[in-house]
């Protein structure tokens, strides 16, 4: 399958502070998706990206697609204990899933 | 959207035995997959369901131990053959209604063999 690294792993933030994550390829990817997992939970839809430099914005959360489409970001700005979670990117038509980086908010 | 039910929810099985998952999705699907996520871990892609054929398999997987089935476009059932503890994992069933789009999951089976 597909190889797609995510980082950090693990973050840890206060409450209010920004957060990003990172999902990289080495290679071309045609779209990727972002999924949020809670504790216990299963993975839920976020995003898709397709076009190259792509941004598209949700509430406090703005997803971007790379230049040459082998990378992905997420921020989130001005974080909230409800943001908690595992945050995953999944690439390739099977869409495999990055390692993920799971987020703690600190209140 | 579509909204996905597995059953069983969870269940623990001893070793050597087989379980088969139950995946129902309310609309019909293009594509059905089977991932698997150990605790704290990512999603591990098992096989793509195929209606009507035989299930694509990635790498580390293979039919004997994960036969599937899928007999129309809104269900689908994997086996877990001659289980070992190491199969101790929760198993996701997941679909989509296009090749690049939306992907939704089930709650997930979470399976303990002892």
């Amino acid at each position: 399958g597909q190889q797609v690294m995510q980082i950090p792993q693990y973050q840890h933030v206060q409450e209010g502070e920004d957060f990003t994550t990172y999902c990289n390829s080495s290679t071309t990817l045609s779209n990727i998706q972002w999924y949020k997992q809670r504790p216990g939970g299963h993975p839920v839809f976020l995003i898709q990206l397709v076009k190259s430099g792509e941004v598209k914005k949700q509430k406090r959360l703005t997803f971007q697609f790379g230049e040459a489409k082998k990378n992905s970001s997420l921020h989130i700005t001005a974080t909230q204990t409800t943001d908690v979670g595992t945050y995953f990117c999944a690439a390739g038509n099977q869409f495999y899933f990055g390692t993920g980086t799971s987020l703690t908010v600190i209140p | 959207s579509a909204v996905i039910s597995q059953k069983p929810s969870r269940d623990i099985c001893q070793r050597g035995t087989s379980l088969t998952i139950q995946c129902q999705v309310d609309s019909q699907v293009t594509m059905m997959f089977w991932y698997r996520q150990q605790p704290g871990q990512s999603l591990t892609l098992i096989a793509t369901a195929n209606q009507g054929s035989e299930a694509t398999y990635e790498s580390g997987f293979v039919i004997d131990k994960f036969p599937i089935s899928r007999p129309n476009l809104t269900f689908s059932t994997l086996t877990v053959s001659n289980m070992s503890p190491e199969d101790s994992s929760i198993y996701l069933c997941s679909a989509r209604t296009g090749v690049g789009g939306e992907q939704y999951f089930g709650p997930g089976t979470r399976l303990t063999v002892t």
